[in-house]
């Protein structure tokens, strides 16, 4: 099956330093790749939809200057909180569109961030 | 705009009795339907879908669900439980967009299972 990868899987940061993930499909190209925030025995909200090579679409809500995307090749996303603060403490998760597959998305193993 | 209910937050079930997760949605047309599973701390491995056709899917580890329109629902059952089962379990309903789809995720079931 495909693969999709996050890293990191967890990460401790300061308050006000920023911290990147990275989602990336190992064995297929992936035009467009999601991110979603997790909040502890909540569902998964989506926060943004990354389109390789344009601009990521934000959900209502969600700081696009907070969360920076970006989406620079097929096989690569990157999620960059900035100026992260303790309330940004959660569980992001990304997935993966494959195309030919059915219109199925394959998730990330997800990164779980502390702001302290 | 799509949504999904799960109507139960969380269910225990003795280990090999039968399991049925209910959710329900809310869409104007046929939607994708997706059940999900995590564990602790994982990401979302993907247990079924369906997209059209047979309204009954079956889907790995012994998971099943049944596309019932008439009720807008689409639950997830499955005959004899095992312990490893014990997860949360999500259900979704995808949209097409352009080029690609959306996942609205209802709130999540979590399954506990008593040896």
């Amino acid at each position: 099956g495909a693969v999709v990868s996050q890293h990191p899987s967890w990460v401790i940061c300061k308050s006000g330093t920023s911290v990147k993930i990275e989602c990336r499909s190992l064995d297929f190209q992936a035009t467009t790749m999601f991110w979603y925030r997790q909040f502890p025995k909540q569902s998964l909200m989506l926060m943004a939809t990354s389109n390789e090579g344009s601009k990521a679409t934000y959900e209502q809500g969600v700081e696009k200057d907070k969360f920076l995307i970006n989406h620079a090749s097929l096989t690569l996303s990157t999620l960059t909180v900035t100026s992260a603060h303790p309330e940004d403490s959660s569980f992001y998760i990304c997935s993966a569109d494959r195309e030919g597959m059915g219109a199925e998305a394959f998730f990330g193993q997800g990164t779980r961030l502390t702001v302290v | 705009a799509q949504s999904v209910t799960q109507p139960d937050i969380h269910i225990t079930v003795s280990e090999g009795a039968s399991l049925e997760l209910r959710c329900n949605y809310s869409y104007g047309a046929t939607p994708y339907l997706f059940w999900y599973v995590q564990s602790p701390g994982q990401g979302l491995q993907l247990l079924l879908k369906y997209f059209s056709g047979d309204t009954l899917v079956q889907g790995i580890k012994g998971f099943e669900a049944e596309f019932k329109r008439s009720q807008s629902s689409f639950n997830l059952r499955k005959p004899s439980v095992h312990w490893s089962d014990a997860a949360e379990y999500f259900c979704a309903v995808g949209v097409a967009g352009a080029g690609s789809y959306q996942l609205t995720f209802g709130k999540g079931t979590k399954l506990s299972v008593i040896p």
